[in-house]
């Protein structure tokens, strides 16, 4: 069981807009701002797509955006495109014992 | 631009010890940053090994703890994961990474397959 919950699936058309979510706890997401997030597409490694809840990484697309409220970090897709589809997955600091924690991942499919 | 090669056998027996080392080029590891290892089992989410900082700090998974070792090799930019008493749950993608914070890993490696099994 994954430290942080994410929902295994979403979908949306091309043009349309989505939003992932990633919740945890207080010791995770709810008191700390390095909330992350990564793209996976299969057999490929997560690439960092988002970092401390909203900022983006140079070459990043400004369709992604990431936001937080209490224990529940965002990921939003705008203008989805084919290539948008892939495994997303969030992660954060915590004080619970380990350094980090990731959720379970969502396939995002556009149809 | 930095890199991160990781390489190892792809086959480990059950009980034996997994090794793992990851090399680094386009920056030297004691100069800044955490490096860590991740794994992804097949077809399942990724789950944070360890890490360690530029400082000498070391830090695991409590889950994983009595089992793993992370090492670095400065004079050679690299830095090694050790797994003992493995088993089929151990099975997984490793990948070796560069942590932009200590919970951010802005660059990883492609990843190695290791499968645990007789």
């Amino acid at each position: 069981q994954s430290a942080l919950t994410q929902p295994a699936s979403v979908s949306g058309s091309p043009g349309q807009s989505i939003t992932i979510s990633c919740t945890g706890t207080s010791t995770d997401v709810g008191n700390y701002n390095y909330v992350s997030w990564y793209q996976q597409h299969p057999g490929t490694a997560p690439k960092l797509f988002i970092y401390e809840v909203s900022n983006r990484p140079s070459g990043v697309s400004n369709r992604f955006s990431g936001s937080k409220s209490g224990n529940t970090a965002s990921l939003t897709i705008s203008g989805l495109q084919a290539e948008d589809e892939a495994n997303y997955y969030c992660s954060s600091f915590t004080s619970s014992g380990a350094l980090v924690v990731f959720g379970g991942g969502t396939k995002l499919t556009v149809l | 631009q930095v890199q991160l090669q990781e390489s190892g056998p792809g086959l480990v027996k059950p009980s034996e010890t997994l090794s793992l080392t990851c090399t680094v080029s386009g920056y030297s590891i004691n100069r800044g940053y955490y490096w860590g290892c991740i794994r992804q089992p097949p077809g399942k989410g990724l789950e944070w090994i360890g890490s360690f900082s530029h400082s000498g700090n070391t830090y695991y998974n409590p889950s994983l703890k009595s089992r793993v070792t992370i090492s670095v090799d400065t004079s050679k930019n690299q830095f090694s994961l050790k797994l003992s008493s493995v088993t089929a749950a151990d099975t997984a993608v490793y990948f070796c990474a560069r942590g932009y914070s200590s919970s951010q890993f802005d660059n990883w490696g492609q990843g190695t397959l290791v499968t645990v099994s007789s």
